[in-house]
């Protein structure tokens, strides 16, 4: 069965530091995409990125860095250098490619971040 | 700027009251998705279209939820009649296709009130 798991449900670091925001997830099939989301205070959904299942290639746009190992069946996140801005709640969301299937998510529960001065 | 568009952002009524939840898609999206998003359930998923045909709904409640998409440009989710237990923030996306690699852009939500 597919599933999403975020056990950091908040998180609470000072600006300038590193975090790392987790997520594991589950699935049946060989291909398959993961996303991360940002959902700041004002409420809408951002998309931040999507990987495919063949793609193990780290990347890094700016402060923001994803780790994606199969091995573990993780794509954590990153930020480096917080800043009061980041703070949101982060979701991390798996579609899988299968017949049938039409772009459905299937999300984490999110992670709340949240970036003190 | 391309942007999903809900309306109303809020909305308040009274338990019993018809609620109309309105999204205007990405001009050339092809999807439509609905979810409803809840403290305790997290982000769920109402229904979904493609090319204005409703592809799947069990994720609503039948007997009192309805998704339709009268033409391209409009998707809407209807509550009759509205109960407490449906008070959350309802999101509309909308995407280019609807392969499994399909990026979903969310509206800003429509937070739902139901007294």
């Amino acid at each position: 069965a597919q599933k999403v798991t975020q056990a950091q449900t908040e998180i609470s670091v000072v600006e300038k530091e590193d975090v790392t925001l987790d997520c594991v997830y589950e699935t049946r099939d060989t291909t398959y995409y993961l996303f991360w989301y940002k959902q700041p205070p004002s409420g809408e959904l951002v998309f931040l990125i999507r990987r495919n299942s063949f793609d193990e290639q780290n990347e890094i746009s700016g402060r923001y860095s994803w780790n994606f190992q199969k091995s573990t069946s993780s794509f954590n996140f990153t930020i480096t250098a917080s800043q009061v801005v980041d703070s949101a709640v982060y979701f991390c969301a798996l579609s899988e490619d299968f017949s049938g299937n039409t772009g459905k998510l299937i999300f984490g529960q999110g992670t709340t971040l949240q970036v003190k001065p | 700027d391309a942007r999903v568009t809900q309306t109303p952002r809020h909305k308040v009524t009274e338990m019993g009251q018809e609620v109309t939840m309105r999204c205007q898609p990405i001009l050339g999206h092809n999807t439509v998705f609905w979810y409803r998003q809840t403290m305790m359930q997290g982000l769920e998923l109402l229904a979904y279209f493609r090319n204005r045909a409703p592809l799947d709904d069990s994720g609503m409640p039948k007997d009192r939820f309805s998704a339709e998409m009268p033409d391209a440009t409009l998707a809407t989710l209807k509550i009759q009649p509205s109960e407490p237990r449906d008070s959350a923030v309802y999101f509309c996306a909308s995407g280019l296709t609807e392969l499994a690699k399909n990026i979903q852009y969310f509206g800003a939500g429509t937070r739902l009130s139901v007294l």
